[in-house]
């Protein structure tokens, strides 16, 4: 069966530090693979999505990019925090072929002081 | 363009009683994906099910039953019988795919379920 991992689960950052935050899946291959944001009460925002190694769309021009250096493995960067991203950040993966529903991850919930 | 509204951000119920979920979607294909997932407090959502255009066949999984109507693009979520572990943020999504044929998927903002013992 197939499972999902983040890390780290939570996070307390300073304004301008840098952000590295993984997610891999394991038992599929060639995952579609996907980066949320939800702030604080709200819905989700797609930040980025990728079909393959090395191929990243990015949804929202902001601070953060995003590498899938390996085919289950997703990273989401940026060189200098805003206070403004601050939120749970989840990580899911799709079937890349049927595309169909998307399977997230237990979230990583992040605070820039 | 897609969208998805879930115009009831939250909901209290009491105990046991019956509590339906409204989902209204907008899309131009005529292939497309719907879908419910559940955010308990812990924060990870949860897939619950998922409903293609061209089945309108309701579902029923336990308590939880779903209710799929195109002639007014809706997709609502029943739950009978609520009980206290039914607490969560549910959302409804609409998947299908963009210019590029790439898969998009767009969430509602999310219902908020308090049942009360």
């Amino acid at each position: 069966s197939q499972t999902i991992h983040q890390w780290p689960a939570t996070l307390v950052q300073p304004v301008g530090s840098p952000l590295s935050l993984e997610c891999t899946v394991e038992g599929t291959s060639n995952p579609n693979l996907y980066w949320y944001r939800q702030a604080a009460g709200r819905g989700l925002q797609l930040l980025f999505y990728s079909v393959g190694i090395g191929q990243i769309s990015s949804e929202v021009p902001q601070n953060l990019s995003a590498s899938r250096p390996q085919d289950r493995q997703f990273i989401l960067s940026s060189k200098k925090l805003l206070l403004s991203d601050s939120g749970f950040y989840l990580c899911a993966w799709a079937d890349g072929t049927l595309l169909y529903e998307q399977y997230f991850g237990p979230g990583t919930r992040l605070t820039v002081t | 363009a897609q969208k998805v509204t879930q115009a009831q951000t939250e909901i209290s119920v009491v105990e046991k009683e019956d509590v339906t979920l409204d989902c209204v979607y907008e899309t131009r294909d005529t292939t497309y994906y719907l879908f419910w997932y559940k955010q308990p407090p812990s924060g990870e959502l949860v897939f619950l099910i998922r409903r293609n255009s061209f089945d309108e066949q309701n579902e029923i999984s336990g308590r939880y039953s779903w209710n799929f109507q195109k002639s007014t693009s809706s997709f609502n979520f029943t739950i009978t019988a609520s009980q206290v572990v039914d607490s969560a943020v549910y959302f409804c999504a609409l998947s299908d795919t963009d210019s590029g044929g790439y898969q998009k998927v767009t969430f509602g903002i999310g219902t908020k379920l308090q049942v009360i013992p």
